[in-house]
């Protein structure tokens, strides 16, 4: 079964401070998607990677970062957290040959 | 423009009472259509992948089938724990992207 893991279900931050959300997957997966999803709004792409050092913009990629330095990893960053970014963020990967998504558990990020 | 809608927003049905969930697209070069659960406060977890036209699937109580122009999540029998939220997703189109729905909440009564 394809697992991914992410570093934490909830977290609460302040306007300002700069975040970070680790995503794992366990299945030899060339690429790693983040999300985030808004009740009326549904699943966003904020970014992805292809490949280790390598990143995409998605649809939403602005007051966001990311870093993908070894294959199992892709981590998404908040340089400076505000109010709006108040979300659940969902994790995914995707082996070459599957074109499926499977998701992480996700993390319900409150900024104050 | 590449869209993915899926109807009802919300439906709730008396455990046992059959019923289906529509996702209607307009992408072209469809590659798949997938259909995910999830519950709340949780990740997506997949269901199925549908490729062509005329392609059927199944899990437990549920059916998935596809046509050129949508998909329907049947559920047969329902119990109060198929009680998620259903969404679909299209990869292909002129980005060649995976497009997500809204999603349809489904809440099964007792």
């Amino acid at each position: 079964d394809v697992k991914v893991t992410q570093s934490s279900r909830y977290l609460v931050k302040r306007t300002g401070e700069k975040v970070f959300l680790e995503c794992v997957q366990d299945m030899d997966h060339e690429n790693m998607f983040w999300y985030r999803q808004d009740p009326g709004l549904g699943l966003r792409l904020i970014y992805f990677s292809y490949d280790v050092k390598m990143k995409e913009k998605g649809d939403i990629p602005e007051g966001y970062s990311v870093s993908r330095e070894k294959k199992e990893r892709f981590s998404l960053i908040l340089e400076s957290a505000s109010t709006n970014q108040t979300s659940m963020y969902l994790c995914a990967s995707e082996g070459v040959f599957t074109d499926t998504q499977y998701f992480g558990p996700g993390t319900r990020l409150t900024v104050l | 423009e590449d869209q993915v809608t899926q109807s009802p927003e919300a439906l709730r049905l008396q455990e046992g009472e059959s019923s289906s969930l529509n996702c209607s697209y307009t992408v072209s070069g469809l590659r798949g259509l997938f259909w995910y659960r999830q519950d709340p406060g949780k990740g997506p977890e997949f269901l199925f992948t549908l490729y062509s036209a005329g392609e059927e699937k199944e899990k437990e109580r549920l059916k998935a089938t596809l046509t050129k122009k949508e998909s329907f999540l049947h559920i047969t029998a329902p119990k109060p724990e198929d009680s998620a939220t259903y969404l679909c997703a299209v990869l292909g189109g002129r980005d060649d992207k995976i497009i997500f729905g809204k999603g349809t909440r489904l809440h099964i009564l007792p």
